[in-house]
């Protein structure tokens, strides 16, 4: 059964970069049947996608971070990762990395949280 | 604001039927990955709806969805206490290669 984790700092001062890792078990990023991401969710607000790839495939990106995100995965297969730069207090939220066939999040990590202050 | 439009909230007695409606643009619904999420406070979303109206192993089919021109919409029937959560429908739009959301719509059953 797969397995996502999320993990990174819960702390990140403005305008520098947050980045966070998601730990995949039970299934290989490089198959290509399934899309890999991720998706917040700010204090009192709903859901926000951030960004998907499939592993040889492109890589979609939310127009309104698109400039500020980078989404990559690691040489091992086993974790993707996420960089999003020049951070403000309005991107403080629970992030959550997430798998699933085309269209649909049918894994969903536990979410981890990151505030943004000095 | 989320491009796709939910009711704040919705209720309904127990036993009873509710549905959720979710509505954008007709670019917004054109493909068929339409989906709906339960969250649960504490909880990661899990999703109850795809492709419209496909129900993943274990989603009671008291669940159901549908989509027409502009809109989609959740049902369910037979409300439970246990519905009790935040729902969001999400549709991939091919034109804008974009994964929209909607806004949520808190279920209370009364």
């Amino acid at each position: 059964q797969l397995q996502l984790q999320e993990s990174g700092p819960g702390l990140v001062k403005p305008a520098e970069t947050l980045s966070l890792t998601c730990s995949v078990s039970g299934a290989s990023i490089s198959n290509n049947d399934y899309h890999w991401g991720w998706i917040r969710q700010s204090p009192g607000k709903g859901l926000d996608w951030i960004g998907s790839f499939y592993y040889t495939r492109i890589t979609y990106y939310n127009p309104s971070l698109k400039s500020r995100v980078t989404m990559s995965v690691d040489t091992s297969k086993t974790q993707f990762s996420l960089k999003l730069t020049s951070v403000t207090a309005a991107d403080t939220a629970r992030y959550y990395c997430v798998s699933g066939r085309p269209g649909v999040a049918d894994s969903w990590g536990q979410g981890t949280l990151v505030t943004v202050s000095s | 604001q989320s491009v796709l439009t939910q009711p704040p909230s919705v209720s309904a007695a127990p036993g009873q039927k509710v549905t959720i409606s979710c509505s954008g643009s007709s670019s917004n619904f054109r493909g068929n990955y339409v989906s709906w999420y339960q969250h649960l406070p504490g909880t990661a979303p899990k999703v109850v709806i795809y492709e419209v109206n496909k129900r993943p192993s274990g989603i009671p089919d008291r669940f159901s969805g549908s989509k027409s021109g502009t809109s989609a919409t959740l049902g369910i029937t037979g409300l439970q206490t246990g519905d009790e959560a935040d729902y969001y429908c999400a549709a991939w739009d091919q034109s804008l290669r974009t994964w929209l959301f909607g806004g949520g719509t808190k279920l209370t059953v009364l």
